[in-house]
């Protein structure tokens, strides 16, 4: 059963444009949202999170949206550059000391 | 601050053999998770040690694998019998807070 589903599942976006990527929720309990960036070889690297209680958080070009009622949160990357290429995953926990959840991936290529 | 350290970083094995992986997590974090990451997919919990309790080992396969933590510092995740499925990263993370969880850069198991 996946508890988060993460689309899509490959982005090709030019360099200096917008990347976004969305995940969806059905679990009401999830309340903590982080996203991971992960390059190949290496484990995955916390890069943004976000609580219900907020509908948005930026941290410099990374923006994580965030819509309660529809269970649904994404991750923008403004002004794309080659060095974001990588694989993003969104996850999801409920509050309390209770592993992550994660959802299956997107692969981003940013060009030139 | 040092990261999770986890050793090897590459095993080859053959099936029906056994093999070990070995995690140090952060000075100071209380919680341990072992995740299996199989290719092109998100990391997915098999275990979560607090101190050197288990937690949650729900999704790990106990006919075949099995973890210790031991003196609720390092930990150990062993596979025996390794079958073909079992390819894949297993990634070793820990946390101090709720719902973070800092990885390390995996040990990539093929077994053939």
């Amino acid at each position: 059963q996946q508890q988060v589903k993460q689309s899509p599942q490959s982005l090709i976006v030019q360099k200096g444009g917008i990347s976004i990527i969305n995940c969806a929720y059905e679990n009401t309990a999830f309340d903590y949202f982080p996203w991971y960036q992960q390059f190949p070889g290496k484990g995955p690297a916390l890069l943004i999170a976000i609580r219900p209680d907020v509908s948005e958080k930026k941290e410099g070009r990374f923006t994580i949206s965030f819509n309660k009622s529809a269970k649904q949160f994404s991750l923008h990357i403004m002004d794309s550059q080659p060095g974001d290429s990588a694989t993003y995953f969104c996850a999801a926990t409920p509050s309390g000391n209770t592993p992550l959840v994660f959802g299956k991936g997107t692969r981003l290529s940013v060009i030139a | 601050e040092a990261g999770v350290a986890q050793s090897p970083r590459y095993k080859i094995i053959e099936k029906r053999q056994s093999v070990a992986f070995w995690c140090n997590p952060i000075s100071g974090h209380a919680t341990l998770y072992w995740y299996q990451q199989i290719l092109g997919q998100g990391p997915k919990l098999l275990i979560q040690f607090q101190n050197n309790g288990v937690v949650d080992d729900s999704q790990l396969p106990k006919d075949r694998f099995s973890a210790e933590r031991l003196k609720g510092v390092d930990s150990t995740l062993k596979i025996q019998p390794a079958k073909l499925e079992d390819s894949a990263v297993y990634l070793c993370a820990s946390s101090s807070l709720p719902g973070e969880a800092f990885f390390g850069q995996g040990t990539r198991l093929t077994v053939v």
